[in-house]
C-alpha cells in the first residue's frame, strides 16, 4: 500500500535556529501534500496544503514566513520551521494524496519538535 | 463548509466487550468519511473509509462503521475490544468541492481498554 516516510521522527533544536522536516511518498506520486500540527492531547490542525510545483496554501493564522513549505517534486515536500521558538514545540505530521478523488490520504509517522 | 463532532472525548471499556465511538458530521457536499487511529507519538493509521459505496464499511482489526445520512452519523464499532485497541481515534470528513479537497478532523476520542 501507499507509504509516506517522514523524517526526522524526533528533533531538538535551540531557539533561533531552523529545522527542516521531510515528507516523502515512497511508492506513489503525491500531487498534494498536507502539513498538520498537533498539540498534546488535541486534534490535528491543518497548517498548509501544497501542490507540486506551486506555492503552498496556508490556513488562516499560520505564518508562511515562519513555516516554509516546499513541494519541489511529486514525492517530496519539506516543512522548514525558521527561527524556532519554544512555542513552536509540537508534533508535526504530513499527509500525502494522489489524484483528485476523496480517498488515498496517507500519513507520515510524525515529527516531535522540541525547541529549547 | 464541513465539520466533525466526536461526542465522547474518552471511552473506557473492558477487554472483550463491544466498542462504540460516536461521530456526527456536517458537509455541504457529498462527503467521504474516515476513521483513523493514533498510538502515542505515532502517525495516523487508516482504519476504514466511506466513499459513497456501501454504507456499512468494514475496516482493519475488526472495526466497522455505518454511514447514516439521515442521522449524519458515522459511528465506529467493534464487537470485542482488545488491549491493543487502546489509542486515540479520529473521525475525519472530506469533501471535494471541484477545486479543493481537505480533511477536517474531529477532536478525537481516547479509548481505554481495561482488564
Amino acid at each position: 500500500g501507499a507509504v509516506v516516510s517522514q523524517h526526522p521522527s524526533r528533533v531538538i533544536c535551540k531557539s533561533g535556529t531552523s529545522v527542516k522536516i521531510e515528507c516523502r511518498s515512497l511508492d506513489f506520486q503525491a500531487t498534494t501534500m498536507f502539513w498538520y500540527r498537533q498539540f498534546p492531547k488535541q486534534s490535528l490542525m491543518l497548517m498548509a496544503t501544497s501542490n507540486e510545483g506551486s506555492k503552498a496554501t496556508y490556513e488562516q493564522g499560520v505564518e508562511k514566513d515562519k513555516f516554509l513549505i516546499n513541494h519541489a517534486s511529486l514525492t517530496l515536500s519539506t516543512l522548514t520551521v525558521t527561527s524556532a521558538h519554544p512555542e513552536d514545540s509540537s508534533f508535526y505530521i504530513c499527509s500525502a494524496r494522489s489524484g483528485r478523488i476523496n480517498y488515498g490520504y496517507t500519513f507520515g509517522s510524525g515529527t516531535r519538535l522540541t525547541v529549547v | 463548509a464541513q465539520s466533525v463532532t466526536q461526542l465522547d472525548s474518552h471511552v473506557s471499556v473492558s477487554e472483550g466487550t463491544p466498542v462504540l465511538l460516536r461521530c456526527n458530521y456536517s458537509s455541504s457536499y457529498s462527503p467521504s468519511l474516515f476513521w483513523y487511529v493514533q498510538h502515542p507519538n505515532k502517525g495516523l493509521q487508516l482504519l476504514l473509509k466511506y466513499t459513497s459505496a456501501a454504507t456499512l464499511v468494514k475496516g482493519i482489526n475488526g472495526f466497522e462503521a455505518e454511514f447514516k445520512k439521515s442521522e449524519t452519523s458515522f459511528h465506529l464499532t467493534k464487537p470485542s475490544a482488545h488491549m491493543s485497541d487502546a489509542a486515540e481515534y479520529f473521525c475525519v470528513v472530506s469533501a471535494y468541492t471541484g477545486t479543493a479537497s481537505k480533511l477536517t478532523f474531529g477532536t478525537g476520542t481516547r479509548l481505554q481498554v481495561t482488564l
